[in-house]
Order: structure tokens, then sequence, then C-alpha cells
């Protein structure tokens, strides 16, 4: 079974508007983080956002915001006022245990001018 | 910070030919250290993993092989290629309760 599911395989979103990707994943264990990276055509793979499974508020680093849904096992992404910029995959990952990092299948997003 | 130092950034190689693929960290000690590999347009597959010297795990049974000859160094190699064994290989290391930190990859062809 899929332990981490990204639902949305692409997304085309107009510029300045914000962006909601979809991310929910399946553990067992109390203690997990989720991560989400942004992957431009180059290949690298940039760290957004991290949220640890007993962290009582939603993570923020800038634009990027983690609507963390612990009951409904979600960790959304959403960038407020997109940028051509932030056309790229995004992946959302899981920490499960010291060393498993399990990933989502990405999320192409294209932002339109 | 932590980095991760992968080279070359592309490479094309003959099939049968053998690969050497190698990254170093720095800024971390005794990191976990992962190979990926990603197909166009796709997700991360989990190659190999290392939670230290000489201990490599493998996730998937192929014509790859890891090693770590030491703590700050993470070797993919394979003795013959395959036309398969195309794609863009990540180095990626962990230290404890951070996030993964990535090489900028390399991009294979084998043709």
């Amino acid at each position: 079974a899929q332990k981490i599911t990204q639902t949305q395989p692409g997304m085309f979103v107009q510029e300045k508007e914000a962006v909601t990707l979809d991310c929910t994943y399946d553990t067992s264990d109390p203690s997990y983080g989720l991560f989400w990276y942004k992957q431009p055509s180059s290949g690298e793979m940039i760290f957004l956002i991290y949220q640890g499974s007993y962290d009582q508020q939603n993570a923020t680093e800038g634009r990027y915001s983690l609507n963390f849904q612990k009951a409904r096992k979600s960790a959304n992404l959403v960038i407020s006022a997109s940028q051509l910029g932030d056309s790229a995959m995004y992946f959302c990952a899981m920490r499960e245990g010291p060393y498993q990092l399990i990933w989502g299948a990405g999320t192409k997003l294209i932002i339109k001018p | 910070s932590q980095t991760i130092h992968q080279w070359p950034a592309t490479l094309v190689q003959p099939v049968g030919s053998p690969l050497s693929l190698e990254c170093t960290v720095e800024g971390t000690s005794n990191p976990n250290l992962y190979w990926y590999r990603q197909a166009a347009g796709r997700g991360l597959q989990l190659l190999f993993y290392s939670v230290g010297i000489g201990q490599i795990s493998s996730e998937v049974p192929q014509n790859l092989s890891a090693s770590r000859p030491q703590d700050r160094q993470f070797i993919l190699s394979s003795k013959k290629l395959l036309l398969s064994d195309s794609g863009f290989y990540l180095c990626a290391g962990q230290g404890e309760n951070t996030e993964a930190f990535f090489g900028q990859g390399t991009r294979l062809t084998v043709v």
C-alpha cells in the first residue's frame, strides 16, 4: 500500500494565486516527520518545509506553509502568491524510523503568467 | 551547513561499460546516506542506503552496487551497465532529526 500519496500529477495555476498541493500519508508510528521538496527542471532537490508529528503548530517558511491535519493524515503544502519561479515538481516525503525516507510520486506545478 | 558534492553532472556510457558515481558529504558526521534513481517525470526510487561505514542496505536487487569506504563518502557502481540503468541519480544525506540534503544529481545515459 502507498505510504505517501500525492493525488495531483499536475497542476496549472495563475500567477499570484495561492496553490495547495495535496499529500496524504499512512503510518502506525507515532513519531514521524513530513517534508516537502521542490525539484526544478535542473534536477536539484530543494528542501522547503518540515513538520514533525508532535509539532502543535503548522510549519511556515516564508510563502510556504504546511496544512497539517493529523487525524486525517494529510500534510498539504500551501504556496501563497505564486510566482513563475515556483514552476517545478514538488515531492512530499515522510521519515519513518531513524533512516526510512518514503517519497510520494510528485506533483508537477506550472504557474501561468 | 550540510552539503553533498556529487559528480559528474552528466555521463554518457556505452552498454557493458563500468560505472562509478561518487558523492562526498560536508558539514555533518555519521549521516545516513542514500542513492536514489529518478526516471523522467517520476518520483524517487531508493536504491541503497547506508547508516555507517561499510553498512549498505539494498532496496532493489539490480545491476548496481554501493559502497561506503569512509564516513562521508558514498559510491554507486556497476560492473556492466545496461540500457535500463539510464536515469537521473541523486545522492542524499540525512543527519539525526534533520531534513535530507541532496547532491546536484548525475544524469546518466547508457547508449
